[in-house]
């Protein structure tokens, strides 16, 4: 039972121009997201959050939406660098027996 | 500095040789897990433990056994490791696992295990 989903396995995107990553998601309860960035050989590092009572959260060049009528989360990277390639993953908050689940991950590449 | 420690970071060994990989945090936090994570299957939780003497199963748990006598250690016991659970393992802390709050986890650097 995936309470998340990451429909992308890989993106490619050309330095300087937007990366949009997506994820679905299947709780409407669930009252935050997180993503997390991971680069080989590293362990995930927290990148942003949302809160379910806004639709967008913007730090710097990382922008989260988030559509409540689509169980749909968005990441955008504007403009995109080298150092953003990296898997991407997306997580809801725990469930009712804490458990934790992540996404199945985006490989972000950027093209120099 | 505050940080999430793993050891050993590489292991090659062979099948039923029982083995324990070690992860430690200094921030006092209360929730601690582990994951594994293998290619297209993403990050899954094996145990987690919100807090000392407390411990349950996540969505992988065969196979493995974890404790938590100390707040600052988590233990990931492999008792008859197989080929099966050849994998990179991270383990992570968080302060708290309140729903709600936001919180984020503290992921270490990663074992890499090769079970023969």
């Amino acid at each position: 039972d995936q309470q998340v989903k990451q429909n992308s396995p890989s993106l490619s995107v050309q330095e300087g121009r937007i990366s949009i990553l997506n994820c679905d998601y299947t709780n409407s309860m669930f009252d935050y997201f997180l993503w997390y960035k991971k680069y080989p050989a590293e362990g995930p590092t927290f990148l942003i959050s949302i809160s379910s009572i806004k639709d967008k959260n913007e730090d710097g060049r990382f922008t989260v939406f988030l559509n409540k009528s689509a169980k749909h989360l968005s990441l955008h990277i504007v403009p995109s660098q080298p150092g953003d390639s990296a898997v991407y993953f997306c997580a809801p908050p725990p469930g009712r027996n804490e458990k934790l689940t992540f996404g199945t991950g985006t490989r972000l590449t950027i093209i120099p | 500095e505050a940080q999430v420690t793993q050891n050993p970071r590489y292991l090659i060994t062979v099948t039923g040789k029982k083995l324990t990989v070690t992860c430690s945090q200094n921030m006092n936090h209360e929730y601690m897990s582990w994951y594994r994570q293998d290619p297209g299957l993403g990050l899954r939780q094996i145990y987690y433990s919100m807090n000392v003497e407390a411990t349950d199963k996540g969505d992988v748990p065969e196979g493995y056994k974890v404790s938590r006598k100390e707040k600052r250690n988590f233990p990931l016991i492999l008792e008859s490791p197989s080929p099966n659970q050849t994998s990179l393992y991270f383990c992570a802390s968080s302060l708290s696992r309140i729903a709600g709050t936001g919180d984020t986890q503290y992921f270490g650097p990663g074992t890499r295990l090769t079970v023969l």
